[in-house]
Order: structure tokens, then sequence, then C-alpha cells
């Protein structure tokens, strides 16, 4: 198995602008989450899924984020509009028994 | 979901045994201690997990006290590719949900 994937693995883009960040997680696996990392606020937890339903969003920062998991192999996190505070590395992650494989992650620079 | 503290940084040598304490005083009875390592430009990697007692696998070993309010990693014999940021974490396995800290920043040195 290729393992968890993330594209892009860079996005640079300009404040307002639609980023739309995408996964792909291990076959097999019944959840996946999505994670942010900053230097200030370290590794959060944004939001997780499981069997393609949405859990615990709790870590959403507001509204401008929102994300979906259409089925069991595919998920998006969506960032509309963008803003230069949300720059930052964005994970995803999956398991299956309560190890989560991570993604190589999303480098985002918002300027 | 328990919270934990772990020092935040710690130096080493290569040869030497790590050990890293974590901290986790309000540990509840269904959760079990997760460690996780991170290199730089990489996201988490499992290391390793326990309940009790002593876990070991080919990386690591876990040591767990009685109480369970803390808990040990145990890094035999590091190398200069060790050199990562350690995270322990706390929680119900049936919650799948981990919060991570800020981790302890390993700095291996030849």
């Amino acid at each position: 198995d290729a393992g968890v994937i993330q594209s892009p693995r860079h996005e640079v883009t300009e404040m307002g602008q639609e980023v739309t960040l995408r996964c792909k997680p291990i076959s097999g696996h019944n959840s996946l989450f999505w994670y942010r990392q900053t230097m200030m606020r370290g590794l959060e937890l944004l939001i997780y899924f499981n069997n393609n339903v949405p859990i615990d969003d709790s870590g959403m920062p507001e509204d401008r984020f929102s994300a979906k998991m259409p089925n069991a192999s595919f998920s998006t996190l969506k960032i509309q509009p963008s803003e230069p505070r949300d720059s930052a590395v964005y994970f995803c992650a999956s398991s299956l028994l309560n190890e989560q494989f991570f993604g190589p992650g999303t480098r985002l620079t918002v300027l | 979901l328990a919270k934990t503290t772990q020092p935040i940084s710690m130096d080493s040598y290569e040869g030497q045994e790590v050990n890293i304490t974590c901290s986790h005083n309000n540990i509840a009875t269904n959760d079990y201690i997760t460690w996780y390592q991170q290199f730089p430009s990489q996201g988490p990697r499992f290391i390793i997990q326990g309940y009790k007692t002593k876990v070991t696998n080919e990386v690591a070993s876990l040591f767990i006290p009685a109480d369970r309010k803390s808990s040990t990693l145990s890094l035999p014999r590091v190398s200069l590719s060790d050199t990562a940021v350690y995270y322990c974490l706390v929680g119900d396995l049936g919650t799948d949900k981990l919060i991570f800290g800020t981790g302890t920043r390993l700095q291996v040195f030849p």
C-alpha cells in the first residue's frame, strides 16, 4: 500500500482565494483525521470521520473551513476564503485499529 | 481526554539510552498511552502503545507504573537518526481521537 496520499504537497495562494486539500486514506481504514500544524499552536486535530461520517469537528477553527468525505477512499478539506493565518502544514491521517498513519502533509502558504 | 506533560527538549549522544517521561495525572480507566515520533517535514509515526506494566517492540520500550499517572519511553542506544519530536498521548482507544501536546524535542549528537 502506498500509505496515506495527500495532494498537493505545496500550495501557495493569495488571501481570499479558495483552497482545497485532498486526501486518500489507506484502503480498509475506517477512520480519517485532518490535522493542522504550526510552530505556535503545534499539532491540532481539526475534524475526524468514522465510516465516512463526521464524528467530531470541534477543532475546525471557523466557518471558512469545511471537510467532506464522499466515500471511503477520498476526503477534502476546503478553506474559503483563505487568510494568511491559515498558513500551516495540514496532515491527513487514517486508522483502523487505534494506530494512526499520517500522510506527508500539505504545506499551505497564504500570501 | 487526559492532559499530558513532558519535557520540552532533551539532548543525548549516540549510543546512549534515552528515557522520556510523560506525566498524565488524570488518566482514566479506559485510557491507553501512545507515543508518536515526528521527523522534520513528515507526519507523526506511531512508535508504541500500552496500558500498564511494560511493553517492548523492535524500536522502543514503554514503562508504565502501577498507578499509571506517568509513563516512560525508553530508546536504547540512540543514533543520529533518532533526532525527532516525541509525543505522548493518552486516550480511550474506542474514541479514536488523539490530542497531541507540545512533545519532546530529542537532539542526538555524535
